[in-house]
């Protein structure tokens, strides 16, 4: 059962255009919320992240909302760029720790944006 | 401040050997956790390590173990390889592993042949 889902694999998008990135999840238990970029031969690199307390988090180009009712969460990025070609990995998880933590990761979305 | 520092980078191995991937989180991090990522797969958590326990572990065969160190230095260890041990295996830490932001390592390129 997956519990965090990227539905779309990838996504093109124009230069300077907006991006919008989709995650769902089904675990009401997750109320912590991230988004990873990875590029090939990388590590995955934190972007942003978002608790259950906003619904809103803004960080430069890059937006995460947060939809808690439908569970749901999106990344937007404007104006997308070349260098923001990459593989992005949405995860949640708890908020406090009781003890272990751990992240459930979507199986992310390729974007690739066009010059 | 060092990232976290994953070694080897890559690696061949045969299938029934085993292999040991070492892993440094950042300096003052106490809690490191291993994933696996496979082509077309998200990346599947393992296990997470915190003052050298063990406190959560994946859905994984008990081929993959690991430990880790007073230093909070940590390994993974998988035992009689299988093809479908070929991943990228991902090392990560955070201070104390409770509702922090993990970072990740570059990772390690397993392939098994």
């Amino acid at each position: 059962d997956q519990q965090v889902k990227q539905n779309s694999p990838s996504l093109s998008v124009q230069e300077g255009r907006i991006s919008i990135l989709n995650c769902d999840y089904t675990n009401s238990m997750f109320d912590y919320f991230l988004w990873y970029k990875k590029y090939p031969a990388e590590g995955p690199t934190f972007l942003i992240s978002i608790s259950s307390i906003k619904d809103k988090n803004e960080d430069g180009r890059f937006t995460v909302f947060l939809n808690k009712s439908a569970k749901h969460l999106s990344l937007h990025i404007v104006p997308s760029q070349p260098g923001d070609s990459a593989v992005y990995f949405c995860a949640a998880g708890p908020l406090s720790g009781a003890g272990s933590y751990q992240l459930t990761f979507g199986k992310g979305t390729k974007l690739s944006v066009i010059p | 401040k060092a990232g976290v520092t994953q070694t080897p980078r890559y690696l061949i191995k045969t299938r029934g050997q085993q292999v040991t991937l070492s892993c440094s989180p950042i300096s003052g991090h106490r809690s490191v956790s291993w994933y696996q990522q496979t082509p077309g797969q998200g990346l599947q958590f393992l296990f997470e390590y915190f003052s050298e326990t063990q406190r959560n572990k994946g859905n994984f065969p008990g081929r993959f173990s690991g430990r880790q160190f007073s230093n909070s230095r940590s390994e993974m260890n998988v035992s009689t390889l299988e093809l479908g041990d070929s991943a990228l295996y991902l090392c990560a830490s955070s201070p104390d592993g409770s509702g922090n932001t993990i970072y990740f390592g570059e990772g390690s390129w397993l392939t098994v042949v």
